[in-house]
């Protein structure tokens, strides 16, 4: 099983549209998570961290599930600009590797 | 503004010759810093963790002898690919940990584009 799991994708979603992804990691013990958003051949730029009660910032929500292991990011009324690719990341306790990616998933938000 | 610097951006060399890139952190130290290299359409893989003033830390299945990290400052990283080939033709991104006022967030340097001919 891969330490972190997302949904394959990609997602071509209208605009205006609510999409959510999922992601599933295996360490039980993870502590840190986060949403970042990647552009084509760009370094990839933290969308927001995931904390245990859920949290939102504008168009965008996070939360996390720790009994079933699993993050999620939904974003409502989507727009041109939220096309990108969204990586879900996962600190692994006790690792100097720090942080831990996972594959991605592809937005495509169309007109 | 960018807080870790990478360059070259993008480089076009002949096989067998070596390339080298850095990576620095503008405003802030940074004893550790990270290598990753990204197919396409794949996600990012740790290749090495670099340490100040020490040796790499290489991930299972990195060559540390193709891969030379040198760390030689608390703002200076630097990867070399040594005798490139086609195949190590990949998106090469670092990053480093930044602390105090930041918090513990992870920045990345805009990523270098190899491509070995």
């Amino acid at each position: 099983r891969k330490e972190v799991e997302q949904d394959p994708g990609p997602f071509n979603v209208p605009e205006g549209a609510t999409v959510a992804f999922n992601c599933t990691y295996s360490n039980s013990a993870s502590q840190s998570f986060f949403w970042y958003r990647q552009d084509c051949r760009k370094e990839p730029k933290l969308l927001m961290s995931v904390y245990s009660s859920g949290n939102e910032d504008g168009r965008f929500t996070a939360q996390l599930n720790r009994a079933s292991q699993y993050i999620s990011l939904l974003i409502r009324d989507s727009k041109l600009s939220d096309s990108a690719t969204y990586l879900c990341v996962v600190n692994m306790p006790g690792s100097a590797r720090q942080l831990t990616f996972g594959s991605g998933t592809q937005l495509t938000v169309l007109p | 503004g960018a807080v870790v610097s990478q360059h070259p951006s993008r480089v076009i060399c002949k096989s067998g010759t070596s390339v080298k890139i850095e990576c620095r952190s503008l405003d802030f130290q940074a004893t550790t810093m990270f290598w990753y290299r990204q197919f396409p359409k794949q996600s990012l893989m740790l290749m090495a963790t670099s340490n100040e003033g020490s040796k790499a830390t290489y991930e299972q299945g990195v060559e540390k002898d193709k891969f030379l990290i040198n760390h030689a400052s608390l703002t200076l990283s630097t990867l070399t690919v040594t005798s490139a080939h086609p195949e190590d033709s990949s998106f090469y991104i670092c990053s480093a940990r930044a602390g105090g006022a930041r918090g513990e967030k992870l920045f990345f340097g805009s990523g270098t584009q190899l491509s070995v001919l």
